[in-house]
């Protein structure tokens, strides 16, 4: 079951530009993750965020997570052509670690 | 490097016949997962396993089965395969409590 929806489903924009992609989700979560994936491959873990957490950073990657509103926003900065890629969050929620993934966003980085 | 290494990148198969995917890791983790990915559907998760010999359906569990005989291995089958199993397996593995999923690199099966 997908709780998590991606938006938006396809970005084009130049190199050198930031990305910003988003995802939303229905109910309480204990983190929330992002995975991007090359075409024909399997996924990569970029990073998780905890619910109690507002803000993460890791390289030219930053994460928000609002619970209020139930979203998260991943920011690449100064995008290059290898960023091109899909990208999917997944929730984790429960005592039973529910893993709910989103449809992705599809990024493309022109030259 | 820690790794999730899946048996075949391509295959294919006819309809009717008993397929394996198999999916080996090193990390020593409970979890293991199947999924399916399908243009437009994103992933969606047939089955998982978070013990040896343990197993729990995900979404879509027709007209597949699994098997974990061993931490390290975990196995996909497609009894009598369809044509609308053609897809994009992934298999991934986890900690217990799935922080961050490893994945293979994918089998693309097509079925004639």
């Amino acid at each position: 079951s997908q709780q998590g929806e991606e938006d938006p489903q396809a970005l084009s924009i130049q190199e050198g530009e930031n990305a910003t992609m988003n995802c939303s989700y229905k109910t309480s979560i204990n983190n929330l993750q992002w995975y991007r994936q090359n075409s024909g491959r399997g996924l990569v873990h970029l990073i998780l965020i905890r619910s109690n957490e507002r803000e993460k950073h890791s390289g030219r990657l930053r994460v928000t997570l609002d619970t209020s509103k139930k979203s998260s926003s991943l920011l690449i900065t100064a995008s290059r052509a290898a960023d091109t890629s899909s990208y999917f969050c997944a929730t984790v929620k429960g005592s039973n670690y529910q893993l709910i993934w989103g449809a992705g966003t599809k990024l493309i980085i022109k030259p | 490097d820690v790794k999730v290494t899946q048996s075949s990148r391509y295959l294919v198969k006819r309809t009717g016949e008993k397929v394996f995917l198999e999916c080996v890791q090193d990390m020593d983790h409970e979890n293991m997962f199947w999924y399916r990915q399908d243009p437009g559907l994103g992933l969606r998760l047939i089955y998982f396993s978070y013990d040896v010999k343990m197993k729990e359906k995900g979404d879509i569990p027709e007209g597949y089965s699994v098997s974990r005989e061993k931490k390290e291995r975990f196995s996909l089958i497609l009894e009598s395969a369809s044509t609308n199993q053609t897809s994009m397996y992934l298999c991934a593995s986890s900690s217990l409590a799935r922080e961050k999923l490893f994945f293979g690199s994918g089998t693309q099966l097509s079925v004639l």
